[in-house]
């Protein structure tokens, strides 16, 4: 059982845009910055979106993040068939004092 | 560029230790802290820890207290994760990744490859 709560599985056509939300408390998201990685199969995870809604360096402007309370939700707009991936927020728990993952959210491209 | 670079597969029995080290290189070790993540088989992400690589100073996540032991060499710029009393579902890709921690912002910007850990008798 994942601390923070993701859908377990999106979808959406090519060019299309998706949301994946992100649900946690007020001893993570709500008091922290969250983050998005993306996971492609059999790959390590890559950072997409950091602070909540900064991008790194050669991440596209396409994928966006929003955090709104205790909520966060990733948006990626223009779909592409290489969007297909696993995609995890994250965010620091004080409670726990460590970091919380969502469970994942599995993309598919149809 | 920027780049961890970790160990291979490990084997081991229930009950034993495993250690596994992660070499970084393309920016100065001591300037960002190590996180270790691990991933069971078909499951999610798990934080196992932190270790800053300025001052030694760890944290642990609360469910493998006692067990796990993260250590830097910054000599060679390489960090280490011991697990010890190793069980069943202790099997999974083991992660370490370049992390940067200030105010409430804790995130993971660059991740090694991933050493897979499988505990079988």
């Amino acid at each position: 059982q994942s601390v923070l709560t993701q859908p377990p599985s999106a979808s959406g056509t090519p060019g299309q845009r998706v949301t994946i939300s992100c649900s946690g408390s007020s001893s993570n998201i709500g008091s922290n910055t969250v983050n998005w990685y993306q996971q492609l199969p059999g790959t390590a995870p890559k950072l997409l979106i950091y602070s909540n809604n900064q991008r790194p360096s050669g991440v596209p402007d396409r994928l966006s993040g929003s955090k709104s309370g205790t909520s966060a939700s990733l948006a990626i707009s223009g779909l592409q068939s290489e969007d297909e991936a696993d995609y995890y927020c994250a965010a620091w728990d004080d409670s726990l004092n460590g970091e919380v993952f969502g469970g994942g959210t599995k993309l598919t491209v149809l | 560029q920027v780049q961890l670079v970790q160990s291979g597969v490990e084997v081991k029995k229930p009950g034993a230790s495993v250690k596994v080290s992660c070499k970084a290189s393309g920016y100065t070790f001591t300037t960002y802290g190590i996180s270790w993540v691990r991933q069971a088989p078909g499951q999610g992400l798990e934080w196992m820890g932190w270790i800053s690589t300025q001052t030694g100073n760890t944290n642990y996540a609360q469910k493998l207290q006692g067990r796990v032991t993260m250590t830097t060499d910054t000599s060679t710029s390489t960090a280490y994760m011991e697990l010890r009393s190793l069980r069943s579902d202790d099997t999974a890709v083991y992660y370490c990744a370049r992390s940067t921690s200030w105010g409430g912002s804790y995130y993971s910007d660059c991740w090694g490859q991933g050493s897979l850990v499988t505990v079988s008798s």
